[in-house]
């Protein structure tokens, strides 16, 4: 398959545990957050995403925690699975603004053992 | 409902030589966005646009345009390529609702050699 990224940071976890992958945004002006998911050989995949005015939202299996004072976001995958090895990527933009000029972070590999 | 399309899925190309790309959206959809994404740079975003309309553009030079169609379909073409235009190029159709999501295509591998 087609290679997304080199020298991403790997996360590596076993099949059954949870899944933590952090991303540090950079605007202060973003009050919408996006993960994507995006596996070999395919664009990214919506996940989930939150707007500022929440903490944390859910999803099945996901949760997005969201912390303003630090710029600091991160996604939760409870019971990862070998379908969940992917990369993924967070991304940020101005809440009613288009979804074009999406500001993406630089992905985070996620491989899941067996 | 069919997805983003993108064509053609891989290209190669000599420098100096320009290359078109093509996009189709979702139907309904009339904001498309287009994005290039390297090892080195990761996903970063071109230009968008509406209506057959230029809507944002990002840092990119000259070389990189776009044009939308009344269909909502768009290309975008690169002039003059150079080595490190190499890379995969996204595009992402959303409808007009400002909480709606951008859904992505697979892209179209682009080496320039």
């Amino acid at each position: 398959g087609e290679s997304v990224g080199l020298h991403l940071p790997t996360l590596s976890v076993q099949e059954g545990d949870n899944s933590i992958i952090n991303c540090a945004y950079s605007n202060s002006a973003s009050d919408y957050f996006i993960w994507y998911k995006q596996e070999s050989g395919k664009g990214p995949q919506f996940i989930i995403d939150i707007r500022s005015n929440m903490d944390k939202r859910q999803g099945q299996r996901v949760t997005v925690l969201l912390n303003k004072t630090v710029k600091h976001l991160s996604l939760q995958i409870a019971a990862t699975q070998p379908g969940d090895s992917a990369v993924y990527f967070c991304a940020e933009k101005e809440y009613g603004g288009s979804q074009g000029n999406l500001i993406f972070g630089k992905g985070t590999k996620l491989s899941v053992k067996p | 409902k069919a997805g983003v399309t993108q064509t053609p899925r891989y290209l190669i190309k000599t420098r100096g030589q320009q290359v078109t790309l093509s996009c189709s959206p979702i139907s309904g959809h009339r904001s498309v966005s287009w994005y290039q994404q390297t090892p080195g740079q990761g996903l970063q975003f071109l230009f968008e646009y509406f209506s057959e309309t230029q809507r944002n553009k990002g840092n990119f030079p000259g070389r990189f345009s776009g044009r939308q169609f009344s269909n909502s379909r768009s290309e975008m073409n690169v002039s003059t390529l150079e080595l490190g235009d190499s890379a995969l190029y996204l595009c992402a159709s959303s409808s007009s609702d400002e909480s709606s999501q951008a859904f992505f295509g697979q892209g179209t591998r682009l080496t320039v050699v």
